[in-house]
C-alpha cells in the first residue's frame, strides 16, 4: 500500500528565511509519481510538481526547488527567501504507475510566513 | 485563476434538501474527479470519471449522486445529507486517467448540512 509522511504540521518562518517541507514515502512499485500541491486559504490545490521515480534530477523553480533521493524515499521541497503569499498548506502526493491515477496524500504542512 | 470552475462556492442546505454541485472544466481533460475534504485533513477521492464513464467510485453513500453529462461538465447530486457531510467538495481533471497525470484543481464547494 502507498503512504506518504509530512511529520511537521504547521511551520511558522519569519518573512526571508527558508522553510523546507519534508515528504517521505511508501510504495512497493517501481514506478510511481510525486506531486506536490499548494493550498492557499481560498482552497483550490495548486500544482506545483511532479517527478516520476525514475528521474532523480532536482528541480528549482524560481523561490521553490525540491530534492528528491529514492535511497531514503524523500522528496523534500525548499521555499527561499519566504514572503508571505506562501502562507499556505503544501500537500505531498504519491501516484503509483497502476493506481489508475489515485493520489496517496500526506497530512499537509501549515506554512505561515510571519511578516 | 483556476481553469477548473466550480459553482456554487458556498452552499448551505437542510437534511432534506436537494442540490447540485456543478464542476466545468475547457482543457479539453477526459478524466475528472471529485474529492471531499474536511478541515484540517487533506483531500479523499470520492468518483472518477474517464471519458464521461465512471471510473472509481470509492464507496461513497448512495445520498451522493455524481453525473457527467460530457466530456467538460461534472454534477454532484446531493439528497438527504448529514451533518458530517459538511466539507470542501473539489473537483479536479487531468488529461487522462493514466498514472501520474497532473490532476488541475477548482476552488471547491464549501458544504454546510443544517
Amino acid at each position: 500500500a502507498q503512504k506518504v509522511t509530512q511529520a511537521q504540521t504547521e511551520i511558522s518562518v519569519v518573512e526571508k528565511e527558508d522553510v523546507t517541507l519534508d515528504c517521505v514515502y511508501e510504495t512497493r512499485d517501481t514506478t510511481y509519481y510525486l506531486f506536490w500541491y499548494k493550498q492557499p486559504p481560498s482552497g483550490e490545490l495548486v500544482f506545483l510538481i511532479r517527478r516520476n521515480s525514475f528521474d532523480e534530477q532536482n528541480e528549482i523553480s524560481g523561490r521553490y526547488s525540491w530534492n528528491f533521493q529514492k535511497s531514503t524515499s524523500s522528496f523534500n521541497f525548499t521555499i527561499t527567501a519566504s514572503q508571505v503569499v506562501d502562507s499556505a498548506v503544501y500537500f505531498c502526493a504519491l501516484s503509483e504507475f497502476y493506481g489508475n491515477n489515485r493520489l496517496a496524500f500526506g497530512k499537509g504542512n501549515q506554512v505561515v510566513v510571519i511578516p | 485563476d483556476t481553469e477548473v470552475t466550480q459553482t456554487p462556492k458556498h452552499l448551505v442546505m437542510g437534511m432534506t434538501n436537494k442540490k447540485s454541485l456543478k464542476c466545468e472544466q475547457h482543457m479539453g481533460h477526459r478524466a475528472m474527479y471529485w474529492y471531499k475534504q474536511k478541515a484540517k485533513k487533506p483531500p479523499e477521492l470520492m468518483f472518477v470519471y474517464s471519458y464521461e464513464k465512471l471510473s472509481i467510485n470509492e464507496s461513497v453513500p448512495s445520498r451522493f449522486s455524481p453525473e457527467c453529462p460530457n466530456s467538460s461538465l461534472l454534477n454532484l447530486h446531493l439528497h438527504a445529507l448529514q451533518p458530517e457531510d459538511s466539507a470542501l467538495y473539489l473537483c479536479a481533471s487531468s488529461q487522462a486517467q493514466g498514472a501520474g497525470q497532473p490532476q488541475h484543481f477548482g476552488d471547491g464547494t464549501r458544504l454546510s448540512i443544517l
